[in-house]
């Protein structure tokens, strides 16, 4: 099942800038997820929305700062970071009442 | 702490046998367990699941065994082809709709 899109796909960036990652899920879902993919680890959960209000940090640093102006949309904010946290971005979507999501392609950020 | 796990990072199988994955979880809550599989440049995709109320769950060429006492499950393709070249993800619910992974196992079919 598609219908998750993430923009951009690629994204190098300073540790002095502010960039933003984009989700976006035509599915009609009511969850959101954000995820950290470090190479040959497990999916890190970052931050969980239902309903548009966030339910989830997973203890995430605040140089992270998400944003999901409705059910269908959600955003990354990135402001300072650092070269560890360069990985694949993935965004995810759930229906109601299921423990199935449904992956975007991700981003691959890259901090110089 | 990594709660679910899948200790072989890698396969290798010949084109048309069996493709077997295993997962090992450790939290005895998880009543809910799904494969996805992953190719380079993409998400992960939904492939097969299986609730802690069975033991078996197929899917065309996809089946998935849930061992609870052991706390382990399996994921079996068969015949494997060359598209299922990708990487495989464990992961597991305790029904609160937030998934763990394992690192995943990377499966390469042979011709």
């Amino acid at each position: 099942e598609t219908g998750v899109t993430q923009t951009p796909r690629h994204l190098v960036m300073g540790m002095t800038n502010k960039k933003s990652l984009k989700c976006e899920q035509h599915l009609g879902h009511n969850a959101m997820y954000w995820y950290k993919q470090s190479a040959k680890k497990p999916l890190e959960l970052m931050f969980v929305y239902n309903f548009k209000e966030q339910t989830e940090n997973n203890s995430v640093p605040s140089r992270f700062s998400p944003e999901c102006p409705n059910s269908s949309h959600l955003f990354l904010h990135l402001h300072t970071l650092q070269p560890e946290d360069s990985a694949l971005y993935l965004c995810a979507s759930r229906p109601g009442q299921t423990d199935t999501q449904y992956f975007g392609p991700g981003t691959r950020l890259t901090v110089l | 702490d990594q709660q679910v796990k899948q200790n072989s990072p890698s396969l290798s199988v010949q084109e048309g046998r069996i493709s077997i994955l295993n997962c090992d979880y450790t939290n005895s809550m998880f009543d809910y367990f799904l494969w996805y599989k992953k190719y380079p440049a993409e998400g992960p995709t939904f492939l097969i699941s299986i609730s802690s109320i069975k033991d078996k769950n197929e899917d065309g060429r996809f089946t998935v065994f849930l061992n609870k006492s052991a706390k382990h499950l399996s994921l079996h393709i068969v015949p494997s082809q060359p598209g299922d070249s990708a990487v495989y993800f464990c992961a597991a619910s305790a029904g609160d709709y937030k998934l763990s992974f394992g690192a995943g196992t990377t499966v390469t079919v042979r011709a």
